[in-house]
């Protein structure tokens, strides 16, 4: 099985920041890579497909980078409803999340 | 537009059966696949696997083999999940989602149903 690791696992920043997320793959997952962002009580979001496309819908300040083992989801200039927990998957194999990284306001 | 929805929370006791209903509409059901993801309380998300919406081939993820069914009845468009033997562990809220046959990527997600095991 193809295991996923992010960092952090949590992170405070204020309105305003830029943030980077990491996940690193256990082997390389090519660009099967996706980052969800989930609010508490809600269903994930999709932000990103296939390391770096934007979701339709989504705001131009996120975005993804990254092939192989080592991607980043970047958040340009938080903004108040950015805050939430952001879990990277990669669909190369079956799929497996991350376990997420919980971002909070500093 | 597309929309998952699932069936209404459920409380059940040790040893019983549940089974969690997720009716698709916007698309056409049968060209994408459903997939079945577990959140325990305060944790991550965690694959359960999927079904193939046009043979109702299913994958099961490892730990979720056995107890764990899915199904279709592709004439009303829905997607079952199915949990026998039910254990405290199993309390969790259960998540529909579809992904292409041709994209792998999970992109519209049902609301969730929230599964209480308790005697």
């Amino acid at each position: 099985d193809i295991q996923m690791t992010q960092s952090p696992s949590s992170l405070s920043a204020s309105v305003g920041d830029r943030v980077t997320i990491t996940c690193r793959a256990s082997q390389s997952i090519s660009s099967y890579l996706n980052w969800y962002q989930q609010k508490p009580g809600k269903a994930p979001k999709l932000l990103i497909y296939a390391a770096s496309s934007l979701q339709s819908g989504v705001p131009s300040r996120f975005s993804g980078s990254g092939s192989g083992t080592d991607f980043t989801l970047t958040i340009s200039s938080l903004q108040p409803e950015d805050f939430a927990t952001y879990y990277c998957q990669q669909s190369y194999s079956l799929i497996t999340f991350g376990q997420g990284t919980r971002l909070e306001i500093k | 537009q597309v929309q998952l929805v699932q069936s209404g929370s459920e409380l059940k006791k040790p040893g019983a059966s549940v089974k969690v209903s997720c009716k698709a509409s916007g698309y056409t059901f049968t060209s994408y696949a459903m997939n079945w993801v577990r959140q325990a309380p305060g944790q991550g998300l965690e694959w359960m696997g999927w079904i193939n919406t046009n043979t109702g081939n299913p994958t099961y993820a490892q730990g979720f083999t056995g107890r764990f069914v899915f199904s279709l009845d592709t004439s009303v468009s829905t997607a079952y999940l199915q949990i026998s033997s039910l254990k405290a562990e199993d309390t969790a809220v259960y998540y529909c989602a579809r992904h292409g046959y041709s994209s792998s990527w999970p992109d519209y997600w049902g609301q969730g149903t929230l599964v209480t095991v308790s005697s």
